[in-house]
């Protein structure tokens, strides 16, 4: 069956370090894969998104990866700050659906 | 733009009674979906439409109806609720392009509590 995972529930950082957060799928052939950001009350937010034939995609403090091999993506924030904390999701196309699936989402919480 | 809203943004409803819940978007997309989301589930599809006067099912349909009479509406309707409906319920919307929707802009959710 077709599954997402993303590395945990939570993640704690301290302030001013990298975090990286994973997300894996199996049995799927994405064309792209998205990030989003849900704060506690609130819906998901985008971040950023990056197609099948694109290696690494950045925003600002924010940088994507995508290994179609691996079946995998790599969310990193750089330079964490206590205001980055929230709740991180990916999320895959699924083909020829009109539709996305999303993983379950890492809480992250960055430690002054 | 107000984006995607939601209404109403608190319910609590007595088993077996119905209500609708509405979401509007003034983006002019194509697409509109309905998610719920639970502790531990993560965000799952109840039905989605691809445009005016369509509607499908996603991961999790059973117990709820859909329609899209306008393009910038899409309403979710519980008929008979159960405690198992109780959950956080998002709608989000996206554009249309080839190969699948868009970038999905989500409403501030409405939580349903079923007594």
């Amino acid at each position: 069956s077709q599954k997402i995972e993303q590395n945990s529930e939570a993640l704690n950082i301290q302030e001013g370090k990298t975090a990286t957060l994973t997300c894996n799928y199996t049995n799927y052939s994405p064309a792209y894969l998205q990030w989003y950001r849900q704060d506690p009350g609130r819906g998901p937010v985008f971040l950023l998104l990056i197609r099948e034939n694109e290696k690494e995609k950045r925003k600002e403090r924010l940088k994507v990866t995508f290994d179609t091999t691996l079946k995998q993506s790599l969310f990193h924030i750089t330079a964490s700050q206590p205001a980055d904390s929230a709740t991180y999701l990916c999320a895959l196309d699924v083909g020829r659906d009109d539709k996305i699936i999303f993983g379950k989402g890492t809480r992250l919480h960055i430690l002054p | 733009n107000a984006g995607v809203t939601q209404t109403p943004k608190f319910r609590v409803l007595k088993t077996g009674q119905s209500m609708t819940l509405l979401c509007a978007q003034d983006m002019n997309h194509e697409y509109m979906y309905w998610y719920r989301q639970d502790p531990g589930m993560g965000l799952r599809l109840i039905h989605y439409s691809v445009g005016e006067g369509t509607t499908a099912k996603g991961e999790v349909p059973d117990g709820y109806n859909v329609s899209r009479l306008k393009k910038q509406n899409f309403l979710l309707g519980l008929e008979s609720a159960a405690p198992s409906q109780t959950s956080v319920y998002f709608c989000a919307s996206s554009r249309a392009r080839q190969g699948g929707p868009d970038t999905q802009y989500f409403g501030p959710g409405t939580r349903l509590t079923v007594l």
